[in-house]
């Protein structure tokens, strides 16, 4: 199974809503990033937190982390119809590798 | 635009054959990274080269292997096709830290 699991699978929601998702993850880290994919387009990198940090904003988003409970969110503030996508939280450990969670869909509606 | 090319698109092929997944990665960025995004498995990591040298290797199939040449372009190349093997392959690259870019992926149908 996928380090990172997202929570919810799929959301919508309204324009000017706040969105939140969730990740869990099952083993240590040296950092944890959120990615973005339009549909059927390349992922694009969001923020990234370090295993150190427990929380980090980007503009309209703000990530958390807390390792005791393994879990990361990123939340997008004052959401608009261009942030329709799929999120994805990706796990990076020692190994240099980024293992991805299986994402969630979010729709903004207009 | 990442700056990560990969060629083509598209591609539909038949059951049995081998293509070739192309993919040029940012300016300067010596490791490359393959996953295959499918709806039944999501994103999984494939490969990764470093300077010409494989680095990592995840859920990489034995049909399936990969290269990166002295100019940093890597190939990706699937063989003995099966309808399975029909997904997004993307390519990413990074200059060695954490983050990765990816290119906008080949979709493979394989009928």
């Amino acid at each position: 199974s996928q380090q990172g699991e997202e929570d919810p699978q799929a959301l919508s929601i309204q324009e000017g809503e706040n969105a939140t998702m969730n990740c869990s993850y099952k083993t240590s880290i040296n950092n944890l990033q959120w990615y973005r994919q339009n549909s059927g387009r390349g992922l694009v990198h969001l923020i990234l937190i370090r295993s150190n940090e427990r929380e980090k904003h980007s503009g309209r988003l703000r990530v958390t982390l807390d390792t005791s409970k393994k879990s990361s969110s990123l939340l997008i503030t004052a959401s608009r119809a261009a942030d329709t996508a799929s999120y994805f939280c990706a796990i990076y450990n020692a190994g240099n590798m980024l293992t991805f969670g299986g994402g969630t869909r979010l729709m903004v509606k207009p | 635009d990442s700056g990560v090319t990969q060629t083509p698109k598209h591609l539909i092929t038949a059951t049995g054959q081998r293509v070739t997944l192309r993919c040029s990665p940012r300016s300067g960025d010596l490791s490359v990274y393959w996953y295959q995004q499918s709806l039944d498995q999501g994103l999984q990591f494939l490969i990764q080269y470093y300077n010409g040298e494989e680095r990592a290797k995840g859920n990489i199939l034995e049909r399936f292997s990969a290269q990166q040449f002295p100019d940093l372009h890597s190939e990706l190349n699937l063989s003995s096709l099966e309808l399975g093997d029909s997904a997004l392959y993307f390519c990413a690259s990074s200059a060695g830290g954490d983050i990765q870019y990816f290119g906008a992926g080949t979709r493979l149908s394989v009928l």
